[in-house]
């Protein structure tokens, strides 16, 4: 069973950048894709993007587009996501999550099977 | 597309039926799927394409509707079952509702 192990929690200055690990333990990425979610204290999720680490071209949400950096190494199994200009408002759990596909992969895929795999989150806080 | 979740809190006692709606802003087909959360934990996945629940999901937990509505009823709910419950569309990018909380009553 593959699990997803993020990196530790982060402090940021506002204007900074912050960048999240998502490696998958016991298993590999397969052919799955690989998308970030946002949840704010106390709020609901937001989609960042997501990327397929076969094909290795992220897609982005536009609330992030100008924003969010996600790749992936398919030889050490770990995505990355990178959120720069951060500001207080980013304060947040990122939470990185395995998919079969993704609106506007350009898989050609058609089946899904929902966000099945999560990783344990990690809480970024941005903080003069 | 914007979901809607009503109601924002479901008060119910255990062993007893709970009906969770989720209204989309437009069509999503059958491109809609439910998490349950817990506090300090990752959502999990419940249900798929409406109606499939994921590996591991009892029977109690069912969803239903198509187009622009649907609901996540848990038959009989277990001490385990209360927490937040957010539905989520793929079918136009990727948007999650607000949330509905179920408590104790």
């Amino acid at each position: 069973q593959v699990l997803l192990v993020q990196s530790g929690a982060e402090v940021k200055k506002p204007g900074s950048s912050v960048k999240v690990s998502c490696k998958a333990s016991g298993g590999t990425f397969n052919s799955y894709a690989i998308s970030w979610v946002r949840q704010a204290p106390g709020q609901g999720l937001e989609w960042m993007g997501g990327i397929i680490p076969i094909f290795g071209t992220p897609v982005y949400a536009q609330n992030f587009r100008d924003r969010v950096t996600i790749t992936a190494d398919t030889s050490t199994n770990t995505a990355y996501m990178e959120l720069s200009s951060l500001r207080s408002d980013d304060t947040a759990v990122f939470f990185c999550a395995r998919e079969w596909n993704f609106y506007g992969s350009g898989s050609g895929r058609s089946d899904y099977y929902g966000m099945d795999v999560w990783g344990q989150g990690t809480t970024v806080t941005v903080s003069s | 597309v914007v979901l809607t979740q009503s109601p924002a809190t479901l008060s119910v006692s255990p062993g007893e039926r709970a009906t969770l709606s989720c209204r989309a802003s437009q069509s999503v087909r059958t491109n809609l799927a439910w998490y349950q959360q817990k506090p300090g934990q990752a959502p999990r996945l419940l249900i798929y394409d409406v109606s499939t629940r994921a590996t591991g999901i009892p029977a109690r937990f069912s969803g239903s509707g198509s187009g622009a509505e649907f609901t996540l009823t848990i038959s009989s709910l277990q001490p385990e079952d209360f927490a937040v419950y957010f539905c989520h569309q793929y079918n136009d990018w990727s948007t999650f509702g607000q949330g509905t909380k179920v408590e104790i009553k």
